[in-house]
């Protein structure tokens, strides 16, 4: 299946601080989502890409669908405690339909 | 909001036993999934399903498994005879429409194969 890398792996950081995620694959892909997933739930929808270089928000939460259609970028602005959890990319190309997920990346955020 | 109900949250089987996994997905959706979360590790799709019939499925899902929408709510992923490798969180999501509409996920069911 489709390899998607998201980094760093894991975060820790001061509340009140603004983090950057990025998910990498080596293929091209039409539509890009970033979910939340706390533990013991299921993983819960953020932000829907698109069109390549488009830039949505949803709060403090804006992500970016890379130009060249193989990335995409996650960035959360003054953190707070409940943004705790991992964030996963999932990615949907010309392979078939379903959506390839990335690795995760967890956070943490230090009161 | 609505969302997606998943039964049990906990499923503790022995080996060699068959399992069948229950959801319930989002009322008016169409589209339907299973996916497989190994501890720590990342989310992998197992199966989609949209009118009746499988519309697409990975190499995890072999022989072993199948999935039925037994009525006109319920969706099952069933597991043959279970090994100790399918330990794992299982997900069902629902779309209303097939991908590239994102999928809303349920808050899974934990089994554990001992």
């Amino acid at each position: 299946g489709q390899q998607l890398n998201q980094s760093p792996q894991s975060m820790f950081i001061q509340e009140g601080e603004d983090v950057s995620m990025n998910c990498t694959s080596s293929s091209i892909f039409n539509t890009w989502l970033w979910y939340k997933q706390d533990p013991g739930e299921g993983p819960v929808l953020l932000i829907a890409l698109y069109k390549a270089g488009e830039l949505t928000s949803n709060g403090r939460l804006t992500a970016q669908f890379g130009i060249t259609r193989k990335d995409s970028f996650l960035n959360i602005s003054a953190s707070i405690p409940s943004d705790v959890g991992i964030y996963f990319c999932a990615g949907q190309g010309n392979t078939g339909n379903q959506f390839y997920f990335g690795t995760g990346t967890s956070l943490t955020v230090i009161p | 909001e609505p969302e997606v109900t998943q039964t049990p949250s906990h499923q503790v089987t022995q080996m060699g036993q068959e399992v069948i996994l229950r959801c319930v997905p989002i009322s008016n959706h169409l589209y339907f999934y299973w996916y497989r979360q190994i501890l720590g590790q990342k989310v992998e799709f197992l199966v989609s399903f949209y009118n009746n019939e499988i519309s697409e499925k990975s190499e995890i899902f072999d022989d072993q498994f199948s999935v039925e929408r037994p009525d006109g709510s319920n969706f099952t992923l069933k597991i043959r005879s279970t090994k100790l490798e399918d330990s794992a969180m299982y997900f069902c999501a629902s779309s209303f429409a097939g991908p590239p509409q994102p999928q809303h996920f349920g808050d899974g069911t934990r089994l554990s194969i001992l």
